[in-house]
């Protein structure tokens, strides 16, 4: 399986500042059609999990700008510019390129 | 948009079976998406299940393969899981979701208890 590694597993921020995330995985996430599928999913605390970008920079319709995602291979950063309240909640990095579908830790995004 | 909801009995006895639909509304389940089961044990994070596509093949998570069971039924527009031997460490919120494509719907989740 492709182990997901996310690192901070916690990140008080402060509102208005910003926050990274790193996702490292364990294989080459760059599948046999070129397409490197790694994606960005964010949980409200009681919500289900919220995709926000997918093949590593792609944000999703509706999804704020301060949002970005970057990378290659097996290091991956999601950023939040601009840190907002709606913003707290846990952050996982994801992969599709290989079966088991797998998941990271999660990162909790907090306000200091 | 999309909805999807999950349903099915919340309390499960060990060794038993767990059985879940996922009711598709607001469009076709027979699109190009794979239609996919999560897990989420209370407070933790997540596992990917398995998945199923409108022709009815299936992809499972090779550490529930032999319990797990993902079917579609088209005519109904809802794809269902079926969970068996079930133990404590299955308790779980499950989620149905279509994972990967835009917009990535999710169902808002059923928490699962195995206890007797």
């Amino acid at each position: 399986d492709v182990v997901m590694t996310q690192t901070p597993l916690s990140s008080p921020v402060t509102l208005g500042q910003s926050a990274s995330i790193s996702c490292r995985s364990s294989h080459s996430l760059v599948n046999d059609d070129g397409v490197t599928y790694l994606s960005w999913l964010q949980q409200r605390p009681g919500q289900p999990p919220r995709l926000l970008i997918c093949k590593v920079s792609n944000r999703l319709s509706g999804v704020p700008d301060r949002f970005s995602g970057s990378g290659a291979g097996t290091d991956f950063t999601l950023k939040i510019s601009r840190v907002e309240p709606e913003d707290v909640g846990v952050y996982y990095c994801a992969q599709s390129s290989q079966i088991p579908y797998t998941f990271g830790q999660g990162t909790k995004l907090d306000i200091k | 948009q999309v909805q999807l909801q999950e349903s099915g009995p919340r309390l499960v006895n060990p060794s038993g079976t767990l059985s879940l639909t996922c009711t598709v509304s607001g469009g076709s389940i027979i699109t190009t998406n794979w239609w996919s089961w999560v897990r989420q044990p209370p407070g933790k994070g997540l596992e990917w299940i398995g998945e199923v596509y409108q022709s009815g093949s299936t992809n499972y998570n090779p550490s529930l393969k032999s319990r797990v069971t993902i079917s579609i039924d088209k005519s109904k527009n809802q794809f269902s899981l079926k969970l068996n031997s079930v133990t404590a460490a299955d308790t779980a919120v499950y989620y149905c979701a279509n994972l990967w494509v835009p917009p990535g719907d999710w169902g808002r989740g059923t928490l699962v208890t195995v206890s007797s």
